[in-house]
This record gives C-alpha cells, structure tokens and sequence, in this order.
C-alpha cells in the first residue's frame, strides 16, 4: 500500500490566487513527521514546511501552510498569492517514527506539478 | 554556508561498468542519506549514514550498489555491472541529526546506454 498518495498529478492556478496540493498519508505510529518539498526544473529538492504528527497548530512558513487533519491523515499543502516563481514540482513526505524503525528516511509521493499562470 | 554538493552532475556510461558518485554534506552534518528518483517519481530511500557506519541499507535494490562514508564526512555511492534500469537521478541529503530536516544536493543524473 501507498504510504503517501498525492492524487493531483497537475494542478494549474492563476498568479496571485492560492491554491490546495492534496497529501493522504498511512502509519500506524503515533509519532511521524510530515515535510513539503519542492522540485523545481533544475532538480534540487528544496525544503518547504514541516509538521510533527503531535503539533497541534497547522505550520506555516510564509505564503505556505500545511492543513493537517490528523483523523482523515491528510495534510495538504497551502499556497497562498501564487507566483510565477511557484511553478515545479511539490512532493509530500513522511519520516516515520521510531518505534517503526525508522531511522529517519523520508518516505515520498509522486508528486504534484504545479503550474502557475499569469 | 554551502549546502550538500554532488559530483559529476550528470554520469553517461555503458551498461555493465562501474561508476562511483559522491556527495560532499553541509560540514557538520551526521546523518547522510542517498536517494534515487526516476522519471516521474518521488525519490526513494537507498541507505542511511550516521557518522561513518550505515545504519541503514535496506533500500539498495541489491548487491550491486554499495554505499561508503569513511570519515564521517564525503560518501560515495558506488555502483558495479551497471544495467539500463539503474538510470535515474542519484540525490544526497544531509541533516544535523537523523531526526531533522535534510537538506538535498542538486543530484546526480545517471544514463546508462
């Protein structure tokens, strides 16, 4: 089974408008971390937001928020007043916890790409 | 600072020879991790470092691939008898502690004819 699912394949949105990338996740530990990378052209992976599975408030980094709903294990990722710059490719990821085994690798989605229009 | 360098960035070859990658961590970081992305996907897991031992192998597809980091610092990924199926982008992380956010370098796209 997939332990991450990112269902949107592409996703266009306007410049200046926000839009939602969809992130389901599966574990069955209690503590896990939850990350939003994104990709673009050039192939760097670049570190969005995070959330641990025991935070109680949503992340935010800047025009990024991560909706996490912990009983629908989904958390999707906010982008508000989209730019230009904004398009690439935005992978969901979870680092299991401990009691799982994990020594702290991320596990990842197939990833969205989004496609900012002017 | 600088962040996680990878070397060469992009690696041709014939199937069935050697090739070694290496990946230079941000100075200071423990944990160091390969991961390999093919077309169309998300990365997935190779091995893990901590420090100078490989605390985790289990994601190398077999015994061909072969992961060192002798001082601690610079690890190669090393991989023999290459085959067509082993082309993909070769991407290093690292991260002050197993448990914290990795930093990724620009990757290594390898080709094997």
């Amino acid at each position: 089974a997939q332990k991450i699912t990112q269902t949107q394949p592409g996703m266009f949105v306007q410049e200046k408008e926000a839009v939602t990338l969809d992130c389901t996740y599966d574990t069955s530990d209690q503590s896990y971390g939850l990350f939003w990378y994104k990709q673009p052209s050039s192939g760097e992976m670049i570190f969005l937001i995070y959330q641990g599975s025991y935070d109680e408030q949503n992340a935010t980094e800047g025009r990024y928020s991560l909706n996490f709903q912990k009983a629908r294990k989904s958390a999707n990722l906010v982008i508000s007043a989209s730019q230009l710059g904004d398009s690439a490719m935005y992978f969901c990821a979870m680092r299991e916890g401990i009691g799982g085994g994990s020594q702290g690798n991320l596990i990842f989605g197939k990833g969205t790409k989004l496609s900012v229009k002017p | 600072g600088a962040g996680v360098s990878q070397t060469p960035s992009n690696k041709v070859t014939e199937k069935g020879k050697y090739v070694e990658l290496r990946c230079d961590p941000i100075s200071g970081h423990t944990a160091l991790y390969w991961y390999r992305q093919s077309l169309g996907q998300g990365p997935e897991f190779l091995i893990y470092f901590q420090g100078t031992g490989a605390a985790d192998d289990s994601g190398l597809p077999n015994d061909r691939f072969f992961a060192v980091r002798p001082e601690g610092s610079v690890s190669t990924l090393k991989i023999q008898r290459t085959e067509r199926g082993d082309s993909a982008v070769y991407l290093c992380a690292s991260s002050p502690w197993h448990y914290n956010e990795q930093f990724f370098g620009p990757g290594t796209r390898l080709t094997v004819l």
